[in-house]
């Protein structure tokens, strides 16, 4: 079955500030990759998904991912951040053509510096 | 439109009670699912339906039944609430389109159990 690692548990950045969030995946087939953002006391919104193609997705509230195969990860950008972006970052695989078997990453969370 | 909805929102229990969360989605979803969330432990599979009539054990099933009650709706059962049971639980719902999915999640239950 596939899986997700997210290396950092918490991360805090500067309003203003450029940010990178990790991802790496384990999957034997093409893995279909998400990224959702969780706010406090919220549910789970998709912030940007990858299936084929372009490997730069581009995605919600100025966000982006880059899929590298090689290296097995999809890291999540963003040029400058803004306070309103402090939530918690989940990391998706799942497989293709098969909604039903999905694996979140244990979760990133941001906090914003102002 | 509403998406996905949960009730209740927050819920306390004793040892040895039952209970039983309510999902509802009004996308037409051929799919739903039961997660629970634990702080370091991202989204947790317990039970999902492919479709209307079926259900699947997930990652986490062990105490928790489940009813897919018609399209719309999915509930998750406790028959007798432990104490490693508190979490939040996440309802989500999921329809494959070509060859892209993603999954819609409700607000969430908050579950004490003590």
């Amino acid at each position: 079955a596939q899986s997700v690692t997210q290396p950092d548990i918490h991360i805090t950045v500067s309003e203003g500030a450029s940010l990178e969030l990790r991802c790496n995946y384990s999957y034997g087939a093409t893995p279909y990759l998400f990224w959702y953002v969780q706010s406090p006391g919220q549910g789970l919104q998709l912030l940007l998904k990858y299936f084929s193609g372009d490997t730069l997705v581009q995605g919600i509230k100025g966000f982006e991912a880059e899929f590298k195969r090689s290296q097995s990860s999809f890291n999540l950008r963003k040029p400058s951040v803004h306070w309103s972006d402090a939530a918690e970052y989940f990391c998706a695989v799942g497989a293709m053509y098969n909604n039903n078997d999905m694996r979140f990453g244990a979760g990133t969370r941001l906090t914003v510096k102002p | 439109n509403a998406g996905v909805t949960q009730t209740p929102k927050f819920q306390v229990l004793k040892t040895g009670q039952s209970m039983t969360l309510q999902c509802a989605q009004d996308m037409n979803h051929n799919s739903m699912y039961w997660y629970r969330q634990d702080p370091g432990m991202g989204l947790r599979l317990i039970y999902y339906s492919a479709s209307e009539g079926t259900t699947d054990k997930g990652e986490v099933p062990n105490g928790y039944n489940v009813s897919r009650l018609n399209k719309r709706e999915f509930s998750l059962r406790l028959e007798s609430a432990a104490p490693s049971q508190t979490s939040v639980y996440f309802c989500a719902s999921s329809e494959v389109r070509g060859i892209a999915y993603e999954q819609y999640f409700g607000p969430g239950t908050r579950l004490t159990v003590t």
